[in-house]
Formats: C-alpha cells, sequence, structure tokens
C-alpha cells in the first residue's frame, strides 16, 4: 500500500500568511494526488486534483504542484474561511489512502 | 449538479450489523466509479470500498474486507454499504463519494478525484 505522509500535522497561522503544506508519499504516484478541504463537521471538498489542477469556483490563492513522491499545497495569502484540515489523497492505486491530515488554526 | 444522499446509520451493539445507503441524483449516475470513505471521530479521512460503474471491480480496505460489502443499483441510482461484524473500531461517520468522469473526444476518462461527496451518516458501535 502507498503510504502518504503529511506534514506539519498541525499549522499555527494569521490572516495574509503564505501557507505551505507537504505531502510525501511513500512510492510514486506520478500526479494522480488530490488535495481537499474539510471544514469542522462537514464532508470533505475538493480543491485540487492531478496534482496541480484548480477546481472550478476554488479561490485561486489555492495551488498544488509536485510529481512522484512529493506534493506541495499553498495558500499564497490565508483567508478566515480556510482555517481548516486539509487532506492529500493518492489515487494512483488501491488502496486510495489519505494523508493524516494537516490543521490550519489561528 | 450532482447530488449525494447518505443515510442508514446509528447505534450498533459489537458484532451488529447495519446497511448504509447513498442515493444519487443529478446525474447519470451509471456512468461513475463510486466509494465509501469514513472518518473516526477526532481521525482523519480513511477510505472504505470502491465500486464500478458496472460492479465488475470491487475493492475494500483490509480493515474491513471479509466484513463490509458494497453493492450499487444503477436502477435506483443508489450503492450500499452492508456492514456486519462490527467493531468499536467501526465507529464513524460514513461518506460516499463519486469519482469524476471527463467525456473527451476518445471516449470517457475517469479521474484521480472524489468530487462529489454525501453529508455523511454516523455509525456508533457500542455497547
Amino acid at each position: 500500500d502507498i503510504q502518504l505522509t503529511q506534514s506539519p500535522s498541525f499549522l499555527s497561522a494569521s490572516v495574509g500568511d503564505r501557507v505551505t503544506i507537504t505531502c510525501r508519499a511513500s512510492q510514486g504516484i506520478s500526479n494522480f494526488l488530490a488535495w481537499y478541504q474539510q471544514e469542522a463537521g462537514k464532508a470533505p471538498k475538493v480543491l485540487i486534483s492531478a496534482a496541480s489542477t484548480l477546481q472550478s469556483g476554488v479561490p485561486s490563492r489555492f495551488s498544488g504542484s509536485g510529481s512522484g513522491t512529493e506534493f506541495t499545497l499553498t495558500i499564497s495569502s490565508l483567508q478566515p474561511e480556510d482555517f481548516a484540515t486539509y487532506y492529500c489523497q493518492q489515487l494512483s492505486s488501491y488502496p486510495f489512502t489519505f494523508g493524516g491530515g494537516t490543521k490550519v488554526e489561528i | 449538479e450532482g447530488q449525494l444522499v447518505v443515510s442508514g446509520g446509528g447505534l450498533v451493539k459489537p458484532g451488529g450489523s447495519l446497511r448504509l445507503s447513498c442515493a444519487a441524483s443529478g446525474f447519470a449516475f451509471n456512468t461513475y466509479n463510486m466509494h465509501w470513505v469514513r472518518q473516526a471521530p477526532g481521525k482523519g479521512l480513511e477510505w472504505v470500498s470502491s465500486i464500478s460503474s458496472s460492479s465488475s471491480y470491487i475493492y475494500y480496505a483490509d480493515s474491513v474486507k471479509g466484513r463490509f460489502t458494497i453493492s450499487r443499483d444503477n436502477a435506483r441510482k443508489s450503492i450500499h454499504l452492508e456492514m456486519n461484524s462490527l467493531k468499536a473500531d467501526d465507529t464513524a461517520v460514513y461518506y460516499c463519494a463519486r469519482q469524476r468522469i471527463l467525456i473527451t473526444s476518445g471516449g470517457l476518462r475517469i479521474e484521480p478525484v472524489f468530487d462529489y461527496w454525501g453529508q455523511g451518516t454516523l455509525v456508533a458501535v457500542s455497547s
């Protein structure tokens, strides 16, 4: 099984900060990686697919990059509505594993 | 716009059974691979099971293999998760999710992303 290691697990930041979250895969997954945002008590919402493709309706302050085993999600200027938990997911092979999550807090 | 509505959660004793359902609307359900994902209280997301559009391909996480069964009814636009021999570790909110498909000049392409999620239903396993 492919393991995804997200870092950091917790991130304390302020409005306007640039934030970067890293997701490392235990083996190469090309660009078969998605990023999700989950607000407390809600279902996840997709932000990025194929490692770097911004989903329709997602603000341009979100961006994704990487290929192979190392990926990043960047929020260029953190907004109040961005305080949430972020997950990466690999869809290269079953089981479709998720990273452990990164909680972005004030 | 697509919508997924999950139902069937509740409180069940260890060793018991429960059947979850996910009703789809607003899209061509029989074209899409569908998935179950769960989240234990205060924990991260865990992929549970997947079923292809025609039910030809089915996958399970090791943690549920042999105890859970995924199925779908394309006529009724729904998927189900039959959960048996439930354990306390199965306590979680269970989400269903759709895997995106793109229509290309070469046909349908399954995309590596879950683009629609149901609202989730809580399964609590406790005596």
